[in-house]
């Protein structure tokens, strides 16, 4: 199994608040990436990184905003968390462009 | 853009049963890679295989096989003699080689479930 851990797993909050997830790789793959699983929309992109403090935007990013000081490290950060925010965040790390996406365990966020 | 179908939302079968899960795709891209994960009910996302558009050779992993058919645009799955343990949610995804970051964009799933 590749090395991916993500922290919290659970976590529950309050609307307005700040939030960071994390993602912590040990496989030293370049690519990262951030997504978000709801019922009824499967997995879309947040956001992803290409290498250290590179990162761009994917699918859904508005309200998220990301950094990777690391390459084993990729953070996500809700500024002020919403409940439409509330989703279980997976994130995948893949050794180049054309390989395949590993995910971590996820983190599972309810915002009240 | 791309675009991932799963057609079948849920599929229930007795186990020892054959059964098929659809995939189809839309890519405007001559190069492109064709994934699939399984989600257990546990939550984890576990890769099974990644295909790339070049190569239409069908592939066969135990009871897993792969039927990919550029003609159809189509990327199915069939598990054969079908395990409680089977039963999951599997997500077929799609990768554009001109997109910058290796962007997988994923079908709504399919959920199967293999009663015994």
């Amino acid at each position: 199994d590749a090395g991916i851990t993500q922290s919290p797993r659970h976590k529950v909050t309050e609307t307005g608040t700040p939030v960071t997830l994390r993602c912590h790789q040990t496989e030293n793959h370049r690519y990262m990436y951030w997504y978000r699983q709801d019922p009824g929309h499967g997995l879309r992109l947040i956001h992803y990184s290409y290498g250290v403090k590179d990162t761009d935007k994917g699918e859904v990013s508005d309200g998220y905003s990301v950094s990777r000081s690391k390459t084993e490290d990729f953070l996500l950060t809700l500024e002020s968390a919403t409940s439409s925010q509330t989703s279980v965040y997976f994130c995948a790390i893949s050794e180049s462009q054309f390989h395949e996406q590993y995910f971590g365990p996820g983190t599972r966020l309810t915002v009240t | 853009a791309q675009k991932v179908t799963q057609a079948q939302t849920e599929i229930s079968v007795v186990e020892k049963e054959d059964v098929t899960l659809d995939c189809v795709y839309e890519t405007r891209d001559t190069t492109y890679y064709l994934f699939w994960y399984k989600q257990p009910p546990s939550g984890e996302l576990v890769f099974l295989i990644r295909r790339n558009s070049f190569d239409e050779q069908n592939e066969i992993s135990g009871r897993y096989s792969w039927n990919f058919q550029k003609s159809t645009s189509s990327f199915n799955f069939t598990i054969t003699a079908s395990q409680v343990v089977d039963s999951a949610v599997y997500f077929c995804a799609l990768s554009e080689a001109n997109n910058a970051g290796n962007m997988l964009t994923f079908g709504g799933g399919t959920r199967l479930m293999v009663k015994p």
